[in-house]
């Protein structure tokens, strides 16, 4: 079985810029979410997405988006990417009520 | 909502020494609580959860926590630690009504052991 992958490790890029993570959920899982975590912060809400669709959303602007894929794997996109962008994002998958973390794509905006 | 506070940020202790994370949530509700642990440039590994059930649940490499309703709190707790214990512990709980199963975080604890 193979677990949440996250790519790519470790991206860097300038202020006003546009960045993609991706995702690949564990087998079976067809819940996606993302969190932020700012260094020496715990992990932030950002949304999560069921079947494709959105089922939530934290306190992000809406230049924060999202997809899921048929094959419940998903994409982060930042647009307009300010300094404070720079953190560690998380992707989790869940079936239920457990959810199980990838890596992590370490952003850092300059 | 969830508001998870950890009382401490940084826990120093030696080796074989017991150690106590602590840990209170908010709500009034009824939650799901767990403790992540992340090592350094690593993402979250689930430790240990409560459901229901039991209020006292164990990880398979000796820590376990409690569920006290009473005292919103869910501590996590070794008797005796390990160097490869050393890392950042995350407490987070989820509202049992909700759909969502969105997790509210605390802050972290750096727990650190010394030989």
């Amino acid at each position: 079985e193979t677990g949440v992958t996250q790519s790519p490790t470790h991206l860097i890029k300038t202020r006003g810029q546009q960045v993609t993570l991706r995702c690949s959920s564990q087998s079976g899982h067809n819940t996606v979410s993302w969190y932020q975590q700012a260094l020496g912060q715990g992990p932030q809400f950002i949304f999560q997405y069921y079947r494709e669709e959105e089922n939530g959303r934290g306190n992000f602007p809406p230049r924060f988006s999202g997809l899921q894929f048929p094959n419940y794997s998903s994409e982060l996109n930042v647009n307009a990417l300010e300094l404070d962008d720079s953190a560690l994002y998380l992707c989790a998958s869940s079936l239920g009520f457990e959810q199980y973390f990838g890596p992590g794509t370490r952003l850092t905006v300059t | 909502a969830q508001s998870v506070t950890q009382l401490d940020s940084q826990v120093p202790v030696f080796e074989e020494a017991p150690v106590e994370l602590r840990c209170n949530y908010s709500s009034s509700v009824s939650v799901y609580l767990f403790w992540y642990v992340q090592y350094p440039n690593q993402g979250l590994q689930l430790l240990l959860k409560y459901l229901s059930g039991s209020t006292l649940v164990e990880s398979i490499n000796g820590f376990e926590a409690e569920f006290n309703k009473s005292q919103t709190s869910f501590h996590l707790r070794k008797p005796s630690v390990h160097i490869s214990d050393t890392a950042e512990y995350f407490c987070a709980a989820s509202d049992r009504g909700s759909t969502l199963g969105r997790l509210y975080f605390g802050r972290g604890t750096q727990l650190t052991v010394w030989p």
